[in-house]
């Protein structure tokens, strides 16, 4: 099946720095990423699509100048917090589609965990 | 706007034991319906899918039936292995392809 691959699985890093996560399709070209993020014991929240190609479509209430989010090709779509605080410590979740099957029928990444001190 | 609510875990059971895992929804129109997994250390997997009401869903022994009149999709399984320890999330996806998923539910099979 589809796999998805984000990098790093966990980091750690200073308030006040940017971190930067990878998102790619291993064995297909996925023209839509969605950028998720999980808090302990909640939902997923969906905060940004993007397609390759254009800029991204955040959702309500993201903060775009803090999360970039670049997909400059169909394999890979990359998510930038600058200049990260304590409470942007969160698991974020990638996940890619592709023309082939219904939008809806995404692949996930295994997430990567972000904690700022 | 719409929502997945989910049943609380976390839920431990025995091997060969029934799982039911509650999921009701509110949305406008006719979402389709989900439930992802996720096992340890991996990423979410479609488990199944139902796309209009009445729809019954089922993968690896998991069922789960659209019904529009309860706004239910709850999952069902008649005997579980440990190998289904994992967290299960339910989610909806209206008209277009954005996914909400409820909270998730963790299932530990005990041997």
């Amino acid at each position: 099946g589809a796999v998805v691959s984000q990098h790093p699985s966990w980091v750690i890093c200073k308030s006040g720095t940017s971190v930067k996560i990878e998102c790619r399709s291993l064995d297909f070209q996925a023209t839509t990423m969605f950028w998720y993020r999980q808090f302990p014991k909640q939902s997923l929240m969906l905060m940004a699509t993007s397609n390759e190609g254009s800029k991204a479509t955040y959702e309500q209430g993201v903060e775009k100048d803090k999360f970039l989010i670049n997909h400059a090709s169909l394999t890979l779509s990359t998510l930038t917090v600058t200049s990260a605080h304590p409470e942007d410590s969160s698991f974020y979740i990638c996940s890619a589609g592709f023309r082939e099957l219904s939008y809806n029928e995404q692949f996930f990444g295994p997430g990567t965990r972000l904690t700022v001190l | 706007g719409d929502s997945v609510t989910q049943m609380e875990g976390p839920v431990t059971l025995s091997e060969e034991a029934f799982l039911t895992i509650n999921c009701t929804y509110t949305a406008t129109g006719y979402p389709s319906l989900f439930w992802y997994v996720q096992y340890p250390g991996e990423g979410l997997q479609l488990l199944l899918k139902a796309t209009k009401a009445d729809d019954k869903g089922s993968n690896k022994g998991f069922e789960a039936t659209y019904r529009k009149e309860t706004t239910s999709f709850h999952l069902e399984k008649g005997s579980v292995q440990v190998s289904d320890s994992a967290v299960y999330f339910c989610a909806l996806s209206p008209y277009d392809y954005k996914l909400s998923f409820g909270a998730g539910t963790t299932v530990t099979v005990r041997a």
